[in-house]
């Protein structure tokens, strides 16, 4: 199993452009998830999504849009990028119990993408 | 206040010794803990998690959880060169409330110098 896979690993993108952050997933877990991770900082989550057609904001939402048409795919969509929205994403995913992640169960993380606005 | 927070460090501890990490959380129906390691440029790694008072241990590796003083730590026995890394506590709050989300602390940079 390739695990939580992401594309692009760098991307530099000038003010105002748009721009889809690609994430899979091989695992037929059910949760994933996005973060922004900033120097220095944890990580914070934008959206979640809890099984296929099902999308909820997180800490961070505003200038982010997300969908989720199948289980594996998870891209996150950068409208209008600002300097603000420079760092270091990341996507998870875990399995979750029917309906409801256990007290245990484990993220498994992608290995990020690093996007800087200019 | 913060939902989770660490001592951001860094902290240095020479090889062999035991390093101590710390993270408090604000969520008094928190239930299950974790800490993830993250080397520099990379992807967190679950090390561990725990969700019952007292210790656990997993190797070199022990989380303690005290619920009452809502508090989690992790040590690091014989502590290692290839151990230096940002450590990353994080949260889950009550079954089924939040859908399995993790609130991470800011992290804590350890290093280990040979």
């Amino acid at each position: 199993n390739a695990g939580v896979t992401q594309t692009p690993k760098f991307r530099i993108l000038k003010i105002g452009q748009s721009m889809t952050l690609q994430c899979a997933q091989d695992m037929n877990h059910n949760y994933m998830y996005w973060y922004r991770q900033d120097p220095g900082m944890g990580l914070k989550l934008i959206y979640y999504s809890v099984g296929a057609g099902i999308t909820d904001k997180g800490e961070v939402p505003n200038g982010y849009n997300v969908s989720r048409s199948t289980t594996e795919d998870f891209p996150l969509r950068l409208e209008l990028a600002a300097p603000s929205q420079t760092s270091v994403y990341f996507c998870a995913s875990t399995q979750g119990l029917a309906g409801d992640p256990g007290l245990t169960d484990t993220q498994y993380f992608g290995p990020g993408t690093r996007l800087t606005v200019l | 206040q913060k939902e989770v927070e660490q001592n951001s460090g860094p902290l240095s501890v020479p090889e062999g010794a035991i390093a101590s990490l710390n993270c408090t959380y604000s969520d008094r129906g928190s239930q299950s803990f974790f800490w993830y390691r993250q080397y520099s440029g990379k992807s967190p790694e679950l090390i561990m998690f725990i969700y019952s008072n007292g210790d656990k241990e997993d190797g070199r590796f022990t989380a303690q959880l005290n619920k009452a003083s809502q508090y989690v730590s992790l040590l690091i026995r014989d502590s290692q060169p290839s151990d230096s890394a940002t450590y990353l506590c994080a949260v889950k709050r009550a079954r089924g409330s939040t859908l399995g989300r993790l609130y991470f602390g800011r992290g804590t940079q350890l290093t280990v110098w040979p």
